[in-house]
């Protein structure tokens, strides 16, 4: 049973655009909620994360927001830009074991 | 800041020998590394996590025989893979992770195979 499922597979938006990325999981346990992108070429790296004491978290244009009683959280990038056009992972995990990550989201944000 | 360094970038092998690629936390202690593959469908594939004090726990489908881990202190991993074959290729990553359960990776390794 797949832990963290992660939707659309791939998104397109115009730059000035949200961009709204979705992820579900399934252990309710799970206490940490990282997003990760990935550029082509380049390994992943920690764009934001979220714990579940809050139901949403800002970090400047990059928003996630959390919703414990359906166990789902989704990543807004407000007013995309180009530069935003990477693959995007959301993952989940507790305490200090295992991360479970998404399939990824392409996203491609059109000038 | 956090870093994680993960050395070789690349590397190229004959089929059947083995490779050795390291990993290495700066700025922080890992509470635990963890190494995944990389598909080329970006798909995350945990090898093992490997918790100091604890013993290395091995992934279905993946083994010691095969991916021997080293984790001897708080900074510092390496994984070897042995006997490597195509189905092997891929981009090898480490995941360190801090007290805060953040966890960074490493720029990754990218295997051929010849």
């Amino acid at each position: 049973q797949q832990q963290v499922r992660q939707s659309p597979q791939s998104l397109t938006v115009w730059e000035g655009e949200t961009a709204i990325l979705n992820c579900s999981y399934e252990d309710s346990t799970f206490d940490y909620f990282p997003w990760y992108h990935q550029f082509p070429g380049e390994s992943p790296a920690l764009l934001i994360a979220i714990r579940p004491v809050s139901n949403k978290k800002e970090d400047g244009r990059f928003t996630i927001f959390f919703n414990k009683r359906e166990k789902k959280f989704s990543l807004h990038i407000a007013d995309s830009q180009p530069g935003d056009s990477a693959t995007y992972f959301c993952a989940a995990s507790w305490g200090n074991n295992r991360i479970f990550f998404g399939d990824g989201t392409q996203l491609v944000v059109k000038p | 800041g956090a870093l994680v360094y993960q050395y070789p970038r690349r590397t190229i092998c004959k089929s059947g020998t083995s490779m050795r690629m390291e990993c290495q936390a700066v700025g922080f202690q890992a509470t635990s590394v963890a190494w995944y593959r990389q598909s080329p469908q970006k798909t995350f594939e945990l090898i093992a996590l490997s918790t100091v004090n604890s013993a290395i726990k091995y992934e279905q489908n993946f083994t010691q025989e095969k991916f021997p881990i080293s984790h001897p202190n708080l900074s510092f991993s390496s994984m070897t893979v042995l006997n490597a074959y195509l189905e092997d290729r891929g981009l090898y990553l480490c995941g360190a992770r801090e007290q805060q359960n953040t966890l960074y990776f490493g720029a990754g390794t990218r295997l051929s195979v010849l």
